[in-house]
C-alpha cells in the first residue's frame, strides 16, 4: 500500500525567508503524481503544485519548488520569499495516473506553517 | 478553472436526524466524485469515491448505511448523514475528477456539519 509521510507537525518562517517542508513515500509503482496542497484557515484544499515522476525536472510554480528525488522517494516543497499569505496547513499527497478518474489520492497528515510577520 | 460547490457550507442538526450535503462541479463534468471527512488539525480521510450512476466504493471501516452516497449525475453527488450522532460531526469534504489529462480532483469549500 502507498503511504505518505509528513514527519513534522509544525514549522515557522520569517516573513520574506525561505522554508522548506518535507514529505517521504512510499510506493512500488514506477509511475506516478505527487502533490502539494495548501489548506488555509477557510479550509479550502488549494493545489499548490504538481510533480509527474517520469519527469526529471522539479516542478516550479512562482515562488514555490520541489527537490523531487525519486530513488529516495522524497519529495519536498520550497517556498520562497514567504509572505503572511502563506500561513496554511500543507498537505503532501500522491496519486497513480490510472485510466479514467477513479485514481485516489493519498494524503500526508499534513503541516501547519505560520508565518512570522 | 473548475469550480465545485458544496451545500450546505454549514449545518447543524439534532441527534438522530438525517443531513443531506450536496457537491456539485458547475463548470465541467465529473465521470468521478470523492467524499472525505476531516478532523481538526488532521488530514482528509477518504470515505468513498462515486461514479456516476453506479454505486459508490466506500473504503474500509466506512458505514454505507450511515453515509448514503448518490451520484445521479455527472454534476451533481450527495452525501446523507442517516441518523447522525454527535460524533459524526465532522467537517466534509467533497471532490470531483473527470476522466483525460491529469484527472486531477477539484475540490469543494466543505461543509461543516455540527450534531447536537
Amino acid at each position: 500500500a502507498q503511504t505518505v509521510t509528513q514527519s513534522q507537525p509544525e514549522m515557522s518562517v520569517q516573513e520574506a525567508e525561505t522554508v522548506t517542508l518535507s514529505c517521504t513515500y512510499d510506493t512500488s509503482e514506477s509511475d506516478y503524481y505527487l502533490f502539494w496542497y495548501k489548506q488555509p484557515p477557510s479550509r479550502q484544499m488549494i493545489l499548490v503544485i504538481r510533480q509527474e515522476a517520469y519527469k526529471q525536472q522539479n516542478a516550479t510554480e512562482n515562488r514555490f519548488s520541489v527537490n523531487f528525488q525519486k530513488a529516495a522517494k522524497s519529495f519536498s516543497l520550497k517556498i520562497s520569499d514567504s509572505q503572511l499569505g502563506d500561513a496554511a496547513m500543507y498537505f503532501c499527497a500522491y496519486r497513480i495516473p490510472l485510466t479514467g478518474a477513479n485514481s485516489k489520492l493519498t494524503f500526508g497528515k499534513g503541516i501547519t506553517l505560520s508565518v512570522r510577520p | 478553472g473548475a469550480v465545485v460547490s458544496q451545500h450546505p457550507s454549514w449545518v447543524i442538526c439534532k441527534s438522530g436526524t438525517s443531513v443531506k450535503i450536496e457537491c456539485r462541479s458547475l463548470d465541467f463534468q465529473a465521470t468521478t466524485m470523492f467524499w472525505y471527512r476531516q478532523f481538526p488539525k488532521q488530514s482528509l480521510m477518504l470515505m468513498a469515491t462515486s461514479n456516476e450512476g453506479s454505486k459508490a466504493t466506500y473504503e474500509q471501516g466506512v458505514e454505507k448505511d450511515k453515509f448514503l452516497i448518490n451520484h445521479a449525475s455527472l454534476t451533481l453527488s450527495t452525501l446523507t448523514v442517516t441518523s447522525a450522532h454527535p460524533e459524526d460531526s465532522s467537517f466534509y469534504i467533497c471532490s470531483a475528477s473527470q476522466a483525460g489529462g491529469h484527472n486531477e480532483q477539484f475540490f469543494g469549500p466543505g461543509t461543516r456539519l455540527t450534531v447536537l
